[in-house]
This record gives structure tokens, sequence and C-alpha cells, in this order.
């Protein structure tokens, strides 16, 4: 067990739609970042944050937008839900003193239909 | 951009045969680190790397960072069936801000 907690676990919905993922990072640890996994591109970077405030960007689409909470735990929305969407999406946060060893989440597994 | 390759895609290996992964940069790295994910897991931070030349061990793992710092490899010996993942290299893209990861290499081990 990283620390990291994501819900939900899976995720089933329909094209078109908007969905929310959660991530609350280990104790201590200010940044998060997203990531997406599928089978043909990887493991694909999409958005970091650092104590609030958005740090750096990957390939993230402009259907997709993140935030971090003054509690510091983070939610991804994807909205406008294709099929190419599916995968899993996984949340990661780092120690302040190391900060690019990063700790995964369990993962949310999104299916659109 | 950035691009981080890793070969080979999959490795199928005995019980007890070692095992070697390459990861190779298009471009200097700051740093690079190995991750292992289970099969219906997560990504697991197994060591970063930081020095031209470095190597570093951890039990029957070694890791390499290349004198350039444009390459690396993780070479198990002896492996075990527990070794079974893929395992991914990450590099730190030339900002400093995010990692990029390769494809992974998927070790199969048949006991």
């Amino acid at each position: 067990d990283s620390g990291v907690t994501q819900t939900p676990k899976h995720l089933i919905t329909a094209t078109g739609q908007r969905v929310t993922l959660r991530c609350s990072p280990r104790s201590g640890d200010l940044s998060v970042y997203w990531y997406q996994q599928s089978l043909d591109q990887g493991l694909q970077f999409l958005i970091q944050y650092y104590n609030g405030e958005e740090r750096a960007k990957g390939n993230i689409l402009e259907r997709f937008s993140a935030q971090q909470f003054p509690d510091l735990h983070s939610e991804l929305n994807l909205s406008s839900l294709e099929l190419g969407d599916s995968a899993l999406y996984f949340c990661a946060s780092s120690p302040r003193d190391l900060p690019y060893e990063q700790y995964f989440g369990p993962g949310t597994r999104l299916t659109v239909t | 951009g950035q691009q981080v390759m890793q070969i080979p895609q999959y490795q199928h290996v005995q019980e007890g045969e070692d095992f070697t992964t390459y990861c190779n940069s298009s471009t200097t790295l700051s740093n690079i680190q190995w991750y292992k994910q289970r099969p219906g897991g997560h990504p697991v931070f197994l060591i970063q790397l930081v020095k031209s030349g470095e190597v570093k061990k951890q039990k029957r793992l070694t890791f390499q960072f290349g004198e350039a710092k444009k390459n690396s490899s993780l070479h198990i010996t002896a492996t075990q069936t527990t070794d079974v993942g893929t395992y991914f290299c990450a590099g730190l893209n030339q900002a400093g801000t995010a990692l990029i990861f390769g494809k992974g290499t998927t070790l199969s081990v048949s006991s």
C-alpha cells in the first residue's frame, strides 16, 4: 500500500458523459501527478499540481481538467468522453525532499461504452 | 519531443535465468528512475539513478546509468516467479517538470 488513495476503483460510463476521479496523496506530500495508462500508449503523464497550483502539463486533452484543493486532494475531470478515453488513470504523489520519487495509487479503471 | 525507448517489449525466461531490460533516451537525462508494475497493480518505485556511470544494486537487481546519461539498464540475476511484471524506466524531461516513461518491458517467468 503506497498511501495514495484513489476513488472510484472502477467507472463505467457512456460516450459524451463527464466523470470525476479523486485522489488523496500520501500524508505530507504536496505534489500530485495524474497519468493515463492504456495498452497502446503506455503510461502518459497528464498534469502535476504542487500545493494547490498547477506545476506542469503533459499530454492532457482540453476536455480534461484537474485541480488540487487546500486539503491537497486532487480531482481529475474528464468530459465529453470518447471510447478512446477508456484507460487506467493513476494518481501519484511525491515527497517534498524527493520530488521525482513517485508513489502511485491503485488507479481508477474507466470504461467508456 | 523527448522520448524514452525500452527494449525488449516482452521477455520470457525460465526461472533461474538472468534478465536485462534496456532504456534509451533521445536526450540527456537529469536522472532516471525504474518502476515495477505487477499484473493488475500499480507502478512501484524501485530506484533513482542520478550520476553518470552510476551502478546500484538491490539484492538480485542491478541498475546502471550510462556515462552519457542517455541510457540505463536493469539486470535481474537468477529470476524468480515473483519477478514477473512490467518494468518501466522514466526520465525527467528537459524542463525538469515531468517524468517521461518508457513503454515498459513485460517479464514472464516459468518455473
